[in-house]
């Protein structure tokens, strides 16, 4: 069975600060996909990620920074700089490798992320 | 390219009541999702469909929910009758190439 922990239930921060938001995930697949996806205030899910668990590197877009580690299962989240409008709840996910019939996802539980001015 | 759309947005209905919700996935999205969201949690899959078949409905409670996605487009999801430990998020998803797309949910009230 699948299962994605995300340990942090909810982190506080000065605007500025940078943010680490951790997961780890548990699998017996060895092809996979690791996300996050950021839900703000309004309540939808907006993608941010997909990774694939057969690379490693880690990827920077902006002020976002991921780091894959499959020999930990971990893969955590780093907002550089942080801004107000990054408050929201972070979810970290896993499914299965692509198939014909698409891929659910597992959710951790989330991280609210508050950032103060 | 629009979004997976989603209504009612809010419904507030009392126990052993019927809902119903309806979604419209991305076009060409095969792949339909519904997802329940409880307060203060993250999301759990409760019926995906591949086109108009059912790929995976192992945690919907069968006694009360009900799903279908007719010529393979748009879906509806029944409750029928509401519990108050329904009062959740029912987001519905829509995927393509491995990313899946989520639509603005539909709060659901149970009084």
């Amino acid at each position: 069975a699948q299962k994605v922990t995300q340990a942090q239930t909810e982190i506080s921060v000065v605007e500025k600060e940078d943010v680490t938001l951790d997961c780890v995930y548990e699998t017996r697949d060895t092809t996979y996909y690791l996300f996050w996806y950021k839900q703000p205030p309004s309540g939808e899910l907006v993608f941010l990620i997909r990774r694939n668990s057969f690379d490693e590197q880690n990827e920077i877009s902006g002020r976002y920074s991921w780091n894959f580690q499959k020999s930990t299962s971990s893969f955590n989240f780093t907002i550089t700089a942080s801004q107000v409008v990054d408050s929201a709840v972070y979810f970290c996910a896993l499914s299965e490798a692509d198939n014909n019939a698409g891929n659910m996802l597992t959710f951790g539980g989330g991280t609210r992320l508050m950032v103060k001015p | 390219e629009a979004g997976v759309a989603q209504s009612p947005r809010y419904k507030i209905i009392e126990k052993r009541q019927s809902v119903a919700f309806w979604c419209n996935p991305i076009s060409g999205h095969a792949t339909l999702y519904w997802y329940q969201q409880i307060l203060g949690q993250g999301p759990k899959l409760l019926i995906q469909f591949q086109n108009n078949g059912v790929v995976d409905d192992s945690q919907l409670p069968k006694d009360r929910f009900s799903a279908e996605r007719l010529k393979g487009v748009d879906s509806t999801l029944k409750i029928q009758p509401a519990k108050l430990e329904d009062s959740a998020v029912y987001l519905c998803a829509s995927s393509l190439l491995g990313t899946t797309s989520f639509g603005p949910g539909t709060r659901l009230t149970v009084t």
